[in-house]
């Protein structure tokens, strides 16, 4: 069965660093997705992104975000200089064409010391 | 803005039915959907409600009253492996969902 597939799956970061989330969204999908938990916490939108541009972000989303999708297959998430607030478990999100279902990866847990 | 509220915590019996009930404030949306999220783990989709009434899909229904901005989970037939977190989400078109705070759900033998 296709599934949306995450790395790392745990990175771990000192505080300033850039880092990049990558995800494969399953290949028919056409939207693309990433949010976050904090640990105990809800799941928070963070930006969506379709036909090679950014279609919504939430205000947690700042000018130390940004998305790429650079070939055909990646969809990536970098964080600039990251904070210690940053430390999360970042969730990929593809939907299908038409498709009402948001598909989860398995996430990347995040750790800033 | 948008809100939703839910209970945090559920707790019932196995074999029982349990509903998780969702309550939300918004100026718009497309649907209503529940997802299932066990520790550890990433969300999974459970259920959608584009319209009002009652979806079922196996052990699960959902349902959703527009006019009453409020929605809820049913659980059927409860299992220990339904111990997880519930999320009711807003969909507010194909490019951005809002999540509640979810209901953690302990089912006891």
């Amino acid at each position: 069965e296709p599934e949306v597939t995450q790395t790392p799956s745990h990175q771990v970061t000192q505080m300033g660093q850039e880092v990049i989330l990558r995800c494969v969204p399953i290949s028919n999908h056409l939207y693309f997705y990433w949010y976050r938990q904090i640990l105990g916490q809800k799941v928070e939108f963070l930006v969506s992104f379709y036909n090679n541009e950014i279609s919504e972000k939430s205000e947690i989303f700042d000018d130390q975000f940004s998305v790429e999708r650079p070939d055909g297959s990646n969809f990536t998430l970098k964080i600039r200089s990251t904070k210690l607030e940053d430390s999360a478990m970042y969730f990929c999100a593809s939907n299908p064409p038409g498709g009402t279902e948001a598909f989860f990866g398995q996430g990347t847990r995040l750790t800033v010391v | 803005g948008q809100s939703l509220e839910q209970p945090s915590e559920v707790t019932a019996v196995e074999g029982a039915i349990v509903q998780i009930n969702c309550t939300y404030q918004t100026s718009g949306f497309y649907g209503l959907s529940w997802y299932q999220q066990h520790d550890g783990g990433a969300p999974t989709f459970l259920s959608y409600n584009a319209l009002d009434g009652l979806e079922e899909t196996g052990r699960f229904s959902s349902f959703l009253s527009r006019s009453d901005s409020y929605g809820y989970l049913l659980l059927q037939e409860l299992q220990m492996k339904d111990s997880a977190s519930y999320f009711c989400a807003l969909n507010t078109g194909g490019f951005k969902t809002i999540f509640g705070a979810g209901t953690r759900l302990f089912v006891k033998a």
